[in-house]
């Protein structure tokens, strides 16, 4: 069973601080990662998408990398801000029913 | 730009009762997906389609049906609610048919479903 881990649950940093989301998964034959953001009460946003055959994406100060061999994405937030709270989910890909099989979740709660 | 357009936002149903959530995205989407995510259990897919008059399972589809008769529009309907239905549904669309791959996924905001 494909399965993905995102470690912490939840993480509270002040404000400026660098930081980095962890995500795992299970089975290395995936089409793509991507990652999404999600406020209180509203849908996902996609933030980050990486195809397998990349190993990373930047989207201003968010970088993202993907390590297929070692099963494991990292999200990378430069210069936190308390408008970055809020839940950060990964995604993987793969398979052929088009399925994105999804982590739980960390919590980020950036103090002023 | 609308987006993906989900209604209602909130509903309350009494279980045996039946309805429809809407779903509607303007952005002429191939791909357009359920979700339902429920605490401690993350997002789980429902039911999918990849075109107009094409649909297919995902992970936890019983209890639900769709249909896909245009582009635009794919409701998802309960037959017969029980209270193991309660939960908030996502519809996520996405624009490339062949697969969900290289194109992220854009969600709507969600219904929030409580079956008593």
């Amino acid at each position: 069973k494909q399965e993905v881990t995102q470690i912490p649950a939840a993480l509270s940093v002040p404000e400026g601080e660098n930081l980095v989301l962890n995500c795992s998964f299970t089975d290395s034959a995936i089409y793509n990662l991507q990652w999404f953001r999600q406020d209180p009460g509203k849908g996902l946003t996609s933030l980050l998408l990486i195809q397998s055959s990349q190993r990373e994406q930047t989207s201003g100060r968010l970088n993202a990398s993907l390590d297929k061999s070692s099963g494991r994405s990292t999200l990378y937030i430069a210069a936190s801000q308390p408008g970055d709270s809020a839940t950060y989910l990964c995604a993987r890909s793969g398979g052929s029913n088009y399925k994105l099989t999804f982590g739980k979740g960390t919590l980020l709660t950036v103090n002023p | 730009n609308a987006g993906v357009t989900q209604t209602p936002k909130f509903q309350v149903l009494k279980t045996g009762q039946s309805m429809t959530l809407q779903c509607a995205q303007d952005m002429n989407h191939e791909y357009m997906s359920w979700y339902r995510q429920d605490p401690g259990m993350g997002l789980r897919l429902i039911h999918y389609s990849v075109g107009a008059g094409i649909t297919d399972q995902g992970e936890v589809p019983n209890g639900y049906n769709v249909s896909r008769s245009t582009t635009e529009d794919f409701p998802l309907r309960l037959l017969s609610a029980a209270p193991s239905q309660t939960s908030v549904y996502f519809c996520a669309s996405s624009s490339e048919r062949t697969s969900i791959y290289n194109s992220p996924l854009h969600f709507g905001n969600g219904t929030r479903l409580t079956v008593t």
